[in-house]
C-alpha cells in the first residue's frame, strides 16, 4: 500500500494563469476528497467522488474551480485564472467506504502559490 | 451543522510531561470524531477515531481520547511528551462517518527539552 500521492508538491503560477493538479488514491479506495488548508486553519472541504461520480461540492468551490475522476481512480483539480486568493495547500485524501464508516487517508498536499 | 472548536492554537509543554490538547464538537445527531496530526509540510495522518464502540479511544504514538457526550469533548492526552511529538493537531467532526470531515483551527504543540 503505497498510501495517497500527489503532483506536484509545489507550484508557483502568475495571477491569471491556469494550474492543475493530480491525486493518486490508495488502490481500490472508491471515495476521493478535495480540502483546501490556508495558513494556520484546518482544511476545508472542496468536493468529493465516489468512483467517478462527483457526489458534493462545496460552497468555497467557485466556478473557476473544477475536479474530475474519470475512471474512478486518479482524480485532477483545476483552477482557471488563478487569484492570489487562492494561494493554500491543496490536499487530496481517499478512503474505502463499506458499510456506514469510513477512514480518510491524506496524501501530503500541493502547497499553491499565486504571485 | 456540525462544528469543532480547538481551545488554544498553541500548547506547550516539557519533555516528558502530560499532553492535553482540547476539542469539543457541536453536532445535532451522535458524531464520528477523529484526531489527525500534521507535521511540517506534510498532510495529516491519522491518530485516532470515535465511532461509537467506546468511549475511551487508543490511537497510535501513545495517544488516547475519551469521548464525553455530556461534556461534548473529544479531548486528546499523552502521558509522557516526546520531542517528535512536536506538530500540529486537528480534531474532525463527521455526522454519519461516510460524510466530509469538518475540521477545527488546529492546536499547534511545542515539546520543550
Amino acid at each position: 500500500d503505497t498510501g495517497v500521492s500527489q503532483n506536484p508538491r509545489h507550484k508557483i503560477t502568475k495571477r491569471g494563469q491556469n494550474v492543475t493538479f493530480r491525486c493518486d488514491p490508495i488502490s481500490e479506495h472508491n471515495r476521493l476528497y478535495w480540502y483546501r488548508q490556508t495558513l494556520g486553519q484546518g482544511p476545508e472541504f472542496l468536493t468529493y467522488f465516489q468512483n467517478e461520480a462527483q457526489l458534493e461540492k462545496s460552497r468555497l468551490l467557485s466556478d473557476r474551480f473544477s475536479a474530475e475522476r474519470p475512471k474512478g481512480s486518479f482524480s485532477t483539480l483545476e483552477i482557471q485564472r488563478t487569484e492570489q486568493g487562492d494561494s493554500a495547500m491543496y490536499l487530496c485524501a481517499s478512503s474505502h467506504l463499506a458499510g456506514a464508516q469510513e477512514t480518510q487517508y491524506f496524501g501530503p498536499g500541493t502547497r499553491l502559490l499565486v504571485l | 451543522a456540525q462544528s469543532v472548536t480547538q481551545l488554544g492554537s498553541h500548547v506547550s509543554v516539557s519533555e516528558g510531561a502530560l499532553v492535553l490538547l482540547r476539542c469539543n464538537y457541536s453536532s445535532s445527531v451522535p458524531p464520528y470524531l477523529f484526531w489527525y496530526v500534521q507535521y511540517p509540510n506534510q498532510g495529516l495522518q491519522l491518530l485516532l477515531k470515535y465511532t461509537s464502540a467506546a468511549t475511551l479511544v487508543k490511537g497510535i504514538n501513545g495517544f488516547e481520547a475519551e469521548f464525553k457526550k455530556s461534556e461534548t469533548s473529544f479531548h486528546l492526552t499523552k502521558p509522557s511528551a516526546h520531542m517528535s511529538d512536536a506538530a500540529e493537531y486537528f480534531c474532525a467532526v463527521t455526522l454519519s462517518g461516510n460524510t466530509p470531515l469538518v475540521f477545527g483551527k488546529g492546536t499547534r504543540l511545542s515539546v520543550i527539552a
